[in-house]
C-alpha cells in the first residue's frame, strides 16, 4: 500500500480562490518532504522543500507566497496554492525518504493531486 | 547535479525483455543510480537503485557499466502494466530525498 499519501487527488477551484493539498507520510516521519509540479507531457519540475518545523526552501522560479508550504508535524506538509489562476493548473506531487526505517531509505512518492483553476 | 541522457521512447512487444540505457557521464563518484518509472496520472514509483555491481530486485535489474558513466535498467519480461515513463536520476545519498528529474523514456508495450 500507498506509504505516502495525497489528498485531494484532484480539485477545481475557481479563479482567485486558494487550494490546500495536504501530504502524509503513513508508515514513517519524515523531517524533509519535497513538492514537485508537472505540466502535461513533462518531466516533474522540484518546487520546494518543506522542512519541519521549520520554512520551506523554494527553487529558483517559484514564487513562496503564492505557493504556501507548511511542515507542521513529522508526517504531514500542505501546500496552499493562493490566488490560483488558469496557468497554476497542474499535477502537484509531494515525495519523502524513509530515512532510518525497515523501508531501506527508499524515496516515496504521494499519488498525485490534479488541479483544475477554471 | 549529474546530467542524464535516455531516449526519448522505446516499444516493445509483452513478455519479451526491455532494455532501458541512460547515459550519466558527468555522475560522481558518492552518485547512487535511481531508477523511478511513472505511470500515467500517478505519481512516480520506485524500481530499483544501485551504486557499482549490478542489482537484481522483483521488478527490474539494473547492469551499471564499469566506468560508472553509463547504466541499463532491464525488464525481464516486459507486461502491459509497464508502460510508463522510466526516469534514471543520479542520487546524492544525503540528499534526504530530493531528486532531480529529466525527460525519461517513454515505454510502450505492445500486446
Amino acid at each position: 500500500g500507498a506509504v505516502v499519501s495525497q489528498h485531494p487527488s484532484w480539485v477545481i477551484c475557481k479563479s482567485g480562490t486558494s487550494v490546500k493539498i495536504e501530504c502524509r507520510s503513513l508508515d514513517f516521519q519524515a523531517t524533509t518532504m519535497f513538492w514537485y509540479r508537472q505540466f502535461p507531457k513533462q518531466s516533474l519540475m522540484l518546487m520546494a522543500t518543506s522542512n519541519e518545523g521549520s520554512k520551506a526552501t523554494y527553487e529558483q522560479g517559484v514564487e513562496k507566497d503564492k505557493f504556501l508550504i507548511n511542515h507542521a508535524s513529522l508526517t504531514l506538509s500542505t501546500l496552499t496554492v493562493t490566488s490560483a489562476h488558469p496557468e497554476d493548473s497542474s499535477f502537484y506531487i509531494c515525495s519523502a525518504q524513509a530515512m532510518g526505517t525497515g523501508l531501506g531509505n527508499t524515496i516515496y512518492f504521494g499519488e498525485g493531486s490534479w488541479l483544475t483553476v477554471v | 547535479d549529474a546530467k542524464t541522457t535516455q531516449p526519448n521512447s522505446m516499444e516493445s512487444n509483452e513478455e519479451e525483455p526491455v532494455h532501458l540505457p541512460c547515459n550519466h557521464s558527468t555522475i560522481s563518484g558518492t552518485d547512487y543510480i535511481h531508477w523511478y518509472r511513472q505511470l500515467p496520472s500517478q505519481g512516480p514509483e520506485y524500481v530499483i537503485h544501485g551504486l557499482t555491481s549490478n542489482v537484481n530486485n522483483r521488478m527490474a535489474s539494473l547492469a551499471i557499466a564499469e566506468d560508472r558513466k553509463s547504466s541499463t535498467l532491464i525488464l525481464h519480461r516486459a507486461t502491459l502494466r509497464d508502460a510508463a515513463v522510466y526516469y534514471c536520476i543520479p542520487y546524492e545519498g544525503t540528499s534526504y530525498g530530493k531528486l532531480t528529474f529529466g525527460q525519461g523514456t517513454i515505454l510502450t508495450v505492445h500486446p
